[in-house]
């Protein structure tokens, strides 16, 4: 159990448009989502924490109308990049905080996000 | 700021040989955790280390933990060549903060 998935794996998308990245729980229900960016040969960054029906908590930094998150359900939370730029691009991933193991996150895959 | 942080930012060993990474950190933790990160994949955890523990194992990891230093180190044996990803030290206070990690590469 706990599997994390992400999708779309990998989108390639034009200056200015809006990008929504879609983050599951597949075989838990997850109070709690993390988002985090990771630049090429980097440290993964803690963007925001998404916590089912309230707003997410927002890293220093991040820029709240930036990237939307919404966390609709106990299994679905997503990250919408909104006006994405070139400097967007970057390499997002979410975990999920499972309810019998609070210490443990377990991540998706990933999503490469290229903004040409 | 990042509280971890990997030694060496690179290791290249030969199969079957032990790979040793070193994690150091700046203020107190709750838990330590080890990650590996194949390239472009999301990250999977291995082993968890409480503040309390000093050692601990799990298959062919082996995890220490020296509070007194703010440092950990993860030690792989008989490494093979699947072993091959980015290893990060993650320390859980109040949220997971990831070191810069080690990339490891296992010559068959």
């Amino acid at each position: 159990g706990a599997v994390v998935s992400q999708h779309p794996s990998r989108v390639i998308c034009k200056s200015g448009t809006s990008v929504k990245i879609e983050c599951r729980s597949l075989d838990f229900q997850a109070t709690t989502m993390f988002w985090y960016r990771q630049f090429p040969k980097k440290s993964l960054m803690l963007m925001a924490t998404s916590n089912e029906g309230s707003k997410a908590t927002y890293e220093q930094g991040v820029e709240k109308d930036k990237f939307l998150i919404n966390h609709a359900s106990l299994t679905l939370s997503t990250l919408t990049v909104t006006s994405a730029h070139p400097e967007d691009s970057s390499f997002y991933i979410c975990s999920a905080g499972h309810p019998s193991d609070r210490e443990t996150q377990y991540f998706g895959p990933g999503t490469r996000l290229l903004v040409l | 700021s990042q509280q971890g942080e990997e030694d060496p930012q690179a290791l290249s060993i030969q199969e079957g040989e032990n790979a040793t990474m070193n994690c150091s950190y700046k203020t107190s933790i709750n838990n330590l955790q080890w990650y590996r990160q194949n390239s472009g994949r999301g990250l999977v955890h291995l082993i968890l280390i409480r503040s309390n523990e000093r050692e601990k194992h799990s298959g062919r990891l082996r995890v220490t933990l020296d509070t007194s230093k703010k440092s950990s180190s993860l030690l792989i044996t008989a490494s093979r060549a699947a072993d091959t990803a980015s290893y990060f030290c993650a320390t859980d206070k109040y949220q997971l903060t990831f070191g810069k990690g080690t990339k490891l590469s296992v010559i068959p």
